[in-house]
């Protein structure tokens, strides 16, 4: 089965500090890409960050960045200088070029003032 | 419109009812895709159109789901007899179908409670 497993069912971190979500995957395809969603309490998801597995470079947005490791098939969420908003339920997420995305079960964080 | 819109938000229901959620996708956006997120859980699958035809209904967990798309934009998701393990986040998605990327917007998600 082609899986994705976030490890961290909760984390907090306090206020400006870095913390790191973890998020490894299964799958048999080569090309495929790979995402971060934030779920806030009001339930809509927002895309946070995503990422071109054919691309070595980690992808990068504002305080969020990525830790791909291809063979390792592992794609971890950096967040630096955390902030009061960012507290939410984080998934990750891949998926193949016009298929659907598989979602992992989430991280609850929580920044803590 | 300028974003996914899901109708009813909440829907409260008897066992054995018939539901229907909609969802008004982003203008333009060809694929349309729905979720079923249970309380803790991630989203799981449920169909994804491709402009008027189901590219993908692998998700759809019984013959009591059902989904539509007639003209290629706004989608019903259909439930018949509900049971009370139907209670769950009903979310929808849709992606402009042409970037490789695949990038999913969604909506708000309509919140179905099965009594």
């Amino acid at each position: 089965a082609q899986t994705v497993t976030q490890s961290q069912p909760e984390m907090s971190v306090q206020e400006a500090e870095t913390v790191t979500l973890s998020c490894t995957y299964d799958t048999s395809e080569s090309n495929y890409y790979l995402f971060w969603y934030k779920q806030p309490p009001s339930r809509q998801m927002i895309l946070v960050i995503r990422q071109e597995a054919y691309k070595q470079q980690n992808a990068t947005e504002n305080r969020f960045s990525v830790n791909f490791q291809k063979a390792a098939k592992s794609f971890s969420l950096k967040i630096s200088d955390s902030q009061l908003g960012d507290t939410a339920m984080y998934f990750c997420a891949w998926g193949t070029s016009g298929s659907r995305l598989t979602f992992g079960e989430g991280t609850q964080l929580t920044v803590n003032p | 419109g300028a974003g996914v819109s899901q109708t009813p938000s909440n829907k409260v229901t008897e066992k054995g009812k018939y539901v229907e959620l909609r969802c008004d996708p982003i203008s333009g956006h060809t694929a349309l895709y729905w979720y079923r997120q249970s309380l803790g859980q991630g989203p799981e699958f449920l169909i994804y159109f491709q402009g008027t035809g189901a590219a993908d209904d692998s998700g759809l967990p019984n013959d009591r789901f059902f989904a539509v798309r007639p003209e290629g934009s706004v989608s019903t998701l259909k439930i018949q007899r509900t049971e009370r393990g139907d209670s769950a986040v009903y979310l929808c998605a849709s992606s402009d179908g042409n970037s490789g990327a695949n990038v999913l917007t969604f909506g708000a998600g309509s919140r179905l409670t099965v009594l």
